[in-house]
C-alpha cells in the first residue's frame, strides 16, 4: 500500500465549479499534513497547510480526519488559474528525530472557460 | 527574499560522467533537503541536512550519489557515474529550524537531469 494515495484524476471541471481532492496516507505516525499544487514544469508551491480542526483560506478548504487518515481539498468558483497538478503531502516521522515529506502522486486539475 | 535556486536547470550528460547539481536554500533556513521526481513516479525524499550535518539520507538511492553541505550554506548533490534510471528532475528544498514550529518546505525550481 502507498503511503500516500490520492484520486488519480484528472479532472476537468468548467469555471466556477466546486472541486474536491481527496487523500489517505497510512502512516498513523505522520505530523503534518500539506497541499501542495505543481504548475507543469514547475516546482511544488505549498497551497496551504492542513490542521486538524479543518481550515479555510479564500475559495480553498482544507479538512484533516486522523481517525480515517483522511485529508481532503475543496476548491471552490473554481477559476482558469488552478489548473495544476495538486499534491497531497505527509510529513512522517521516520524514527529519531527525523521527518521527511511524503508526497501523492498528484491529481491533474484543468478549469475550462 | 529571495527563494531556493537551484543550477543548472537542465543537464543532459552521458551514462557513466559525473553531474554536480547546486541549491541554495532560502537565506537563514537550517533545514535543507533534496528530492528527486523520476518520469511517470511521485516526488521521493533523498536526504535531509541540518545546517552542516547530515540529518537523514535514509531516500539516497545508492553510493554513487554524493551530498554535501559544507559551512551549513548551499548544498551540493554529484551523481558519479551516472546511470540512465538518475534521470529525472531533482528538487531542493529549504525549511527554517524546526524548532521554531515551522514544517512548512519551500522548493526551488528543479534541476532537470537526462541521462542518454
Amino acid at each position: 500500500r502507498k503511503e500516500v494515495e490520492q484520486d488519480p484524476g484528472p479532472f476537468n471541471v468548467p469555471e466556477g465549479a466546486t472541486v474536491a481532492f481527496n487523500c489517505t496516507y497510512s502512516n498513523s505516525a505522520s505530523q503534518s499534513f500539506f497541499w501542495y499544487r505543481q504548475d507543469c514544469r514547475k516546482e511544488p508551491k505549498l497551497l496551504m497547510s492542513v490542521y486538524s480542526s479543518g481550515n479555510e483560506d479564500g475559495r480553498f478548504t482544507a479538512q484533516l480526519n486522523r481517525a480515517s487518515q483522511y485529508i481532503s481539498l475543496l476548491i471552490r468558483d473554481s477559476k482558469l488559474s488552478d489548473s495544476a497538478t495538486y499534491l497531497c503531502v505527509v510529513n512522517i516521522w521516520s524514527g529519531g528525530s527525523n521527518y521527511k515529506l511524503t508526497f501523492g502522486k498528484g491529481t491533474l486539475l484543468t478549469v475550462n472557460p | 527574499e529571495a527563494g531556493v535556486t537551484q543550477f543548472p536547470s537542465h543537464s543532459v550528460i552521458e551514462k557513466g560522467q559525473t553531474v554536480t547539481l547546486r541549491c541554495d536554500p532560502i537565506s537563514g533556513h537550517d533545514n535543507l533537503y533534496w528530492y528527486r521526481r523520476v518520469m511517470g513516479k511521485e516526488i521521493k525524499f533523498l536526504l535531509h541536512f541540518v545546517k552542516e550535518s547530515k540529518q537523514d539520507e535514509s531516500g539516497m538511492p545508492n553510493n554513487r550519489f554524493l551530498a554535501e553541505r559544507t559551512g551549513g550554506t548551499y548544498s551540493t548533490l554529484k551523481v558519479q557515474p551516472a546511470e540512465l534510471e538518475d534521470s529525472g528532475v531533482y528538487f531542493c528544498a529549504s525549511s527554517q529550524d524546526r524548532a521554531r514550529g515551522s514544517y512548512e518546505q519551500y522548493f526551488g525550481p528543479g534541476t532537470r537531469l537526462t541521462v542518454t
